[in-house]
């Protein structure tokens, strides 16, 4: 059975630090793999996607990275804001054809001024 | 220009009640589903629906109905409210497994 699991959960950090975000999984065999932002009162935004053939995706000061074999991902966040304060949540679908993500636990960030 | 609009976004009702979620998505998407993030901010699979077509159902009481009209609706339907279904619940899309998922804002549910 897939479990996800993200350290640490809370994360406090002073403006204009580099920061990363741990995501691990048991079951190595993902199709895929999400990183999301959740907004107290507001939905899901994803962040980055890799694709299991990938090992990193990057979206301005974000990137994500992904090793299989060892069941982790990272998310770094270089030069970290206040307004990057939220939840970070990883997901991954197991397998193709499972229409379905399974979430971890999140990391609640806040980026202090 | 809401990609994946879900209505309410607040709903207070009291037990015993049946309520619906509706959830609407104009980005074209194949498929569609329901999560339930609990008082844990843990998220959950309940249904997923690829062109109208249900293909995930999990461990959910047969209380939670899901149905859709069209591709791209896929509203939530649930009898007799318990305390225990109180958590926001979030709907979201996708055009294939590949591009990954667009969530909508959630709706909170508050069963007294």
């Amino acid at each position: 059975k897939q479990e996800v699991t993200q350290i640490p959960a809370a994360l406090s950090v002073p403006e204009g630090e580099n920061l990363v975000l741990n995501c691990s999984f048991t079951d190595s065999a993902i199709y895929n793999l999400q990183w999301f932002r959740q907004d107290p009162g507001k939905g899901l935004t994803s962040l980055l996607l890799i694709q299991s053939s990938q090992r990193e995706q990057t979206s301005g000061r974000l990137n994500a990275s992904l090793d299989k074999s060892s069941g982790r991902s990272t998310l770094y966040i270089a030069a970290s804001q206040p307004g990057d304060s939220a939840t970070y949540l990883c997901a991954v679908e197991p397998t193709s054809g499972t229409y379905k993500y399974i979430f971890g636990t999140g990391t609640r960030l806040k980026v202090l001024a | 220009d809401t990609a994946v609009s879900q209505t309410p976004k607040y709903l207070v009702t009291q037990m015993g009640n049946d309520k619906s979620i509706k959830c609407e998505q104009n980005l074209g998407h194949d498929t569609m589903y329901w999560y339930k993030q609990d008082s844990k901010k843990f998220l959950k699979i309940m249904f997923s629906y690829n062109n109208k077509e249900l293909i995930i159902n999990e461990t959910v009481p047969n209380r939670f109905s899901p149905k859709s009209p069209d591709k791209a609706h896929l509203n939530l339907h649930i009898n007799s409210l318990e305390l225990g279904d109180s958590a926001v619940y979030f709907c979201a899309s996708s055009e294939v497994e590949e591009s990954g998922y667009t969530f909508g804002s959630g709706t909170r549910l508050t069963v007294v």
